[in-house]
């Protein structure tokens, strides 16, 4: 069965630092692995997936992730911190077969301050 | 941009009632999921549904879920009587196609209160 991971609930940063949201998945084959984002009131818009195509993978907003296999990991990173940014982030995994479920992680709340 | 819409946003209801959540999803999918997030909880899967018939389901869609596309635009979810247990945001999702890569469109959620 398929898990993912995601270590922190809240993370905090400032305006114009590094933002690293960490996921990392359990899955006896690699999967493929999204992040979504979660604005108030709004629904889950996608940000970046991983494929297998491309091991670094650039999404929407500035975002990108790594999809490292020797540590099961797929974390989500952003150069420099915008307060927009300030959301609910949510790693999710599906194996293979249609219409595959997506499993996803507790989410990270990521708060942007001045 | 083509998006997935919900109604109601909100929806409050008493133990026992029958509730039904309507989503719209986007006009050229074939596969669509209910999702549901129990406050505090992770998102989790409920079913998927493709040509008029469950693709798959999870061990929380039991005899009181069902799901229908009763025309050619709406698809929806329906809890026979619902409980206490059952509040939650519900979110609707379509998928072009039913590839594990393909990228599941969230709508905005309904989120049901039961009382």
């Amino acid at each position: 069965a398929q898990s993912v991971t995601q270590l922190g609930s809240h993370v905090s940063v400032s305006e114009g630092a590094l933002v690293l949201l960490r996921c990392n998945y359990s899955s006896s084959v690699p999967p493929y692995l999204f992040w979504y984002v979660q604005y108030p009131n709004q629904g889950l818009q996608l940000l970046l997936k991983y494929t297998s195509a491309a091991t670094l993978v650039k999404g929407i907003n500035g975002f990108e992730a790594e999809f490292k296999k020797s540590e099961t990991s797929f974390h989500l990173t952003k150069p420099s911190a915008h307060m927009s940014d300030a959301a609910e982030y949510f790693c999710a995994s599906k194996g293979p077969g249609t219409a595959s479920k997506l499993t996803f992680g507790t989410g990270t709340r990521l708060q942007v301050t001045l | 941009e083509p998006e997935v819409t919900q109604t109601p946003s909100h929806q409050v209801t008493q133990m026992g009632q029958e509730v039904i959540l309507r989503c719209v999803p986007i006009s050229n999918h074939l596969y669509f999921y209910w999702y549901r997030q129990i406050l505090g909880q992770k998102v989790e899967f409920l079913v998927s549904f493709y040509n008029n018939e469950i693709s798959e389901k999870s061990e929380i869609f039991d005899d009181q879920f069902s799901v229908e596309r009763p025309d050619g635009s709406n698809f929806t979810l329906k809890i026979r009587s619902t409980k206490l247990e059952d509040s939650a945001m519900y979110f609707c999702a379509s998928s072009k196609q039913g590839q594990s890569q393909e990228t599941q469109y969230f709508g905005p959620g309904t989120r049901l209160l039961v009382l």
